[in-house]
């Protein structure tokens, strides 16, 4: 149980294009998400907190505008990339928490996704 | 602000040594312990966690961890690797009525035969 999915696993693009990145929690519901980043050789940077029904918290220094966040269900979360830099090239992983754990896990652990290579010609 | 931090970027053992790689946090209050593991083209999986009671926490694949409150540590342990335990692993702090996870910068940890 517990399994979180992304598609694509890995995606290639033009300058200038946006790329929608999906999350998915196959056998639970999850009404919190989670996506962050990675560099080459670096650890998670939080980039921004999906719960379903309601607008993304995005972590300091995470442009909102630019990493458009939605969350229409409990089982769905998706992270766009407008108009994407060879800077942005980078590992996006995200993370679900189950709903109908015991409270007191569902209140500490999350399960995460195999993640999504972007690469930004 | 919070922070975590892992003190060997790369370990590198032979089978049958044992390990033990460091982790402390900066936060004074209450907190909840993780340690993630994340094989060579898989995604992060957890290996142990805390956050109450016994401060000794066994988790899978033999390994285990102690939260030292004094210390602000949480040092992951294993008696003895395997070569399948090459793998970058991660120490991970939640704290007080947060959701978030913030991670330290990651351990790669090579076995050699």
């Amino acid at each position: 149980g517990a399994v979180v999915s992304q598609h694509p696993s890995w995606v290639i693009c033009k300058s200038g294009t946006s790329v929608k990145i999906e999350c998915r929690s196959l056998d639970f519901q999850a009404t919190t998400m989670f996506w962050y980043r990675q560099f080459p050789k670096q650890s998670l940077m939080l980039m921004a907190t999906s719960n379903e029904g309601s607008k993304a918290t995005y972590e300091q220094g995470v442009e909102k505008d630019k990493f458009l966040i939605n969350h229409a269900s409990l089982t769905l979360s998706t992270l766009t990339v407008t108009s994407a830099h060879p800077e942005d090239s980078s590992f996006y992983i995200c993370s679900a928490r189950d709903l109908f754990m015991a409270p007191e896990e569902s209140h500490n652990e999350q399960f995460f996704g195999p993640g999504t290579r972007l690469t930004v010609l | 602000a919070q922070s975590v931090s892992q003190h060997n970027h790369h370990v590198i053992l032979s089978e049958a040594a044992s390990l033990e790689l460091g982790c402390n946090y900066s936060y004074g209050g209450t907190v909840n312990l993780f340690w993630y593991v994340q094989y060579p083209g898989q995604h992060l999986q957890l290996l142990l966690k805390y956050f109450s009671g016994d401060p000794l926490v066994k988790g899978i694949k033999g390994f285990e961890a102690e939260f030292i409150k004094s210390k602000f540590s949480f040092n992951l342990r294993k008696p003895s690797v395997q070569w399948s335990d090459t793998a970058e692993y991660f120490c991970a702090v939640k704290t007080g009525g947060y959701n978030k996870l913030i991670f330290g910068a990651g351990t790669r940890l090579a076995v050699h035969p």
